[in-house]
């Protein structure tokens, strides 16, 4: 099975900062790649998908990047609205698997 | 837009069995992979079972492999999770996925339900 990691697991920040959050496979899944974001007691939402796709209605402020075990999702000018735990998922095989998730929240 | 609304979660005690069900709607059902994804309280997201459009093949998280079974009633519009055996890990929320393939052998997860919670405890 793959294994996810993600990096770090809490990042403290503010309104207006640039934020980059690293998601790493076990090995190579290609461009196989989702970013979701959630906040407490909701469903996730899709952000990105195939690694760079962003999902249609998601600000423009978010991005994704990468290839083969690496992968970044950046937020170019972290929004009030952007404190919410993120999650990368791999898709490449299955069974499917889930980073830990990185918190976001106010410095 | 895209309708998910699962059911069937409850109360169970260790050992038992409960069926979760997924009501699908504004969506042609049976052209897209489903799953189910959980989440146990204050932890991080749990892959659990995916099933294709048609219903012919089903994939599961090795926590769960021979104890739960995923199916689909295109019918219906109805996706569902028998869960068996249950333990005091499996203890979650559980949500309801729709799956899309923009290219590749394999869905990636495009929307979600609410989520039922499913308690297994004596």
């Amino acid at each position: 099975d793959i294994q996810m990691t993600q990096s770090p697991s809490t990042l403290s920040a503010s309104v207006g900062d640039r934020v980059t959050i690293t998601c790493r496979a076990s090995q190579s899944i290609s461009t196989w790649l989702a970013w979701y974001q959630q906040k407490p007691g909701k469903a996730p939402n899709l952000l990105i998908y195939k690694a760079s796709g962003l999902q249609s209605g998601v600000p423009s402020g978010f991005s994704g990047s990468g290839s083969g075990t690496e992968f970044t999702l950046t937020i170019s000018s972290l929004q009030p609205d952007d404190f919410a735990t993120y999650y990368c998922l791999q898709y490449n095989s299955y069974p499917f698997t889930f980073g830990p998730g990185t918190k976001v929240d106010f410095k | 837009e895209v309708h998910l609304l699962e059911s069937g979660g409850g109360l169970v005690q260790p050992g038992g069995s409960l069926r979760l069900f997924c009501a699908a709607s504004e969506f042609t059902f049976s052209n897209y992979a489903m799953g189910w994804v959980r989440q146990a309280p204050g932890k991080g997201l749990e892959w659990v079972s995916a099933i294709n459009d048609v219903g012919d093949d089903s994939f599961y998280a090795d926590s769960v492999k021979g104890r739960f079974t995923i199916s689909r009633d295109n019918s219906k519009n109805t996706l569902y999770l028998q869960m068996n055996s249950l333990r005091a890990e499996d203890t979650a929320v559980y949500y309801c996925a729709k799956g899309r393939r923009e290219s590749g052998p394999y869905s990636y997860i495009e929307s979600w339900g609410q989520g039922t919670l499913v308690t297994v405890s004596s």
